[in-house]
């Protein structure tokens, strides 16, 4: 079975600084996909980056990148430039392809932001 | 575009009870998913819908059940509730591909008393 572990129960940042969140996963799998989710108070998940695992190449939306590690089965999520609003739990997720393909969510990190 | 909508938001239900939850899509979206989500146990998946037939299924009692609709939306059936039933219930569409975006609902907030 695959599973997701999120190490870091808590994090904080400063306005403005740059902070990355961890995540590692187990699969026997080679296709699959990886997702950064955040969770802020009003409880909505919101997708904050996705990852293909065929493709090498580290994606990026904005603030937001992964450093995606196929052989290590890693896939961290930076934040650059860290806002107010970016405080939230944010969850690593996987999902295999197949027909037994679901989302798996890790534990999630809690995100502060501090002035 | 409307997101997706979860009614109701919030719930109080006695032990013993049932209850059904509903999740409505984003329009074309035919792919529903349903999650518990709790303090202990974190985000779990209880079962996913795909054009009315269930695609996927989590390590939930049979007492979980769900169903989808011919306008994609879900419904979700909790019977004989249990304490620790009581957790935030999120469902979440797609357009049915395993890599793309799931959209979440804002959740149910089940308290069982």
């Amino acid at each position: 079975a695959q599973t997701v572990t999120q190490s870091q129960p808590e994090m904080s940042v400063q306005e403005a600084e740059t902070v990355t969140l961890s995540c590692t996963y187990d699969t026997s799998e080679s296709d699959y996909y990886l997702f950064w989710y955040k969770q802020p108070p009003s409880r909505q998940m919101i997708l904050v980056i996705r990852q293909e695992a065929y493709k090498q190449q580290n994606a990026t939306e904005n603030r937001f990148s992964v450093n995606f590690q196929k052989a290590a089965k890693s896939f961290s999520l930076k934040i650059s430039d860290s806002q107010l609003g970016d405080a939230a739990m944010y969850f690593c997720a996987y999902r295999s392809t197949g027909t037994a393909s679901k989302l798996t969510f890790g534990t999630g990190t809690r995100l502060q932001v501090t002035l | 575009k409307a997101g997706v909508t979860q009614t109701p938001r919030y719930l109080i239900k006695t032990r013993g009870q049932q209850v059904t939850l509903s999740c409505s899509p984003i329009s074309g979206h035919r792919s529903v998913s349903w999650y518990q989500q709790t303090p202990g146990q974190g985000l779990q998946f209880l079962f996913e819908y795909f054009s009315e037939t269930q695609r996927n299924k989590g390590n939930f009692p049979g007492r979980f059940s769900g169903r989808q609709f011919s306008n994609s939306r879900s419904e979700m059936n909790v019977s004989t509730l249990e304490l620790g039933d009581s957790a935030l219930y999120l469902c979440a569409s797609s357009g049915g591909g395993y890599g793309t975006e799931a959209f979440f609902g804002q959740g149910t907030r089940l308290t069982v008393v």
